[in-house]
C-alpha cells in the first residue's frame, strides 16, 4: 500500500543537539500527524497539524504542515536520552476517510 | 481513563493454525481500527469499524482474515489458517468518531510469530 517517504532510516545524534525530520508524499493530505513508537508499544501521537502552513509546538517539538499539503517536518530541540524511539509521520484525508497513511519511520538514537 | 487494551501481547503459533486477537477500545470511542505493522514499516490499515459496522475492509485479506465487533465495543481479529508471512504486530486503535476527523489512540499491539 501507499506509504509516505521518510529518510534516512536511522539518525544518530548527541544529547543536547537539535534534529529535524521530514516527510513527503506524492499526494495531498488534509491532516498531518507525527507519532513516536517505543519498543513493544503502540504509536503515541506527538503533534497533529490541520492546516497548510500551520506551525505547531509541543514542548521541545515543533512541526509544520507544508504549504503544498504534500510534506511536513518535525524538529526536536535540545534532545535528551528519552527521545530515543521510532518517529512516524502519517497523513490523513479526513472526513469520511479517517484512514492513516504512515511513513516507514525514522529510528532516532541519542548518545549521552 | 484506560487506554486501548489488547490481548494477548505475544503469540507464537505454527503455520496453518488459527489465531485470534482481542481489542477493547477506549470507553465511548465509536470508531475502531485494526492495523498491521511489519518489521521496519509503518502501520497499515486492515479494517475500520464505525460502531458495529465495518466501513472500510478493503485491505483485509478476506480469504484468511476475519474480524467482528458484534456489540460495537470490543473487537476480535482472526487469522485462519496462519501463514509464515503473517508474522507481524497487530495494532488496534480507537477514536471518538463522527463527522469530524479526530485523534486515533493505539493499543500496545499483539506480536504474532508464525513458525
Amino acid at each position: 500500500g501507499q506509504q509516505l517517504n521518510q529518510s534516512p532510516q536511522s539518525m544518530f545524534i548527541q544529547e543536547g543537539e537539535d534534529v529535524s525530520m521530514n516527510c513527503t508524499s506524492s499526494s495531498i493530505f488534509n491532516t498531518w500527524l507525527w507519532y513516536k513508537q517505543d519498543p513493544g508499544e503502540g504509536p503515541v501521537l506527538l503533534i497533529a497539524l490541520y492546516k497548510a502552513g500551520e506551525l505547531t509546538s509541543n514542548g521541545r517539538l515543533t512541526a509544520q504542515f507544508g504549504i503544498t499539503r504534500k510534506d511536513s517536518f518535525l524538529n526536536i530541540s535540545a534532545s535528551i536520552p528519552s527521545d530515543v524511539g521510532i518517529y512516524f509521520c502519517a497523513g490523513q484525508l479526513g472526513g469520511a476517510n479517517s484512514k492513516l497513511t504512515f511513513g516507514k519511520g525514522i529510528t532516532l538514537s541519542v548518545r549521552p | 481513563e484506560a487506554g486501548v487494551v489488547q490481548s494477548p501481547r505475544y503469540k507464537i503459533i505454527e503455520k496453518k493454525q488459527p489465531v485470534a486477537f482481542w481489542c477493547n477500545p477506549i470507553s465511548g470511542h465509536n470508531t475502531l481500527y485494526w492495523y498491521l505493522q511489519n518489521l521496519g514499516q509503518g502501520p497499515e490499515l486492515l479494517i475500520r469499524y464505525e460502531n458495529e459496522e465495518a466501513v472500510d475492509d478493503s485491505q483485509l485479506p478476506k480469504d484468511r482474515f476475519s474480524a467482528e465487533r458484534l456489540k460495537g465495543v470490543d473487537s476480535t481479529l482472526k487469522i485462519q489458517p496462519a501463514e509464515l508471512g503473517d508474522s507481524a504486530v497487530y495494532l488496534c486503535a480507537s477514536s471518538r468518531g463522527g463527522p469530524i476527523t479526530d485523534t486515533q489512540y493505539f493499543g500496545p499491539g499483539t506480536r504474532l510469530t508464525v513458525l
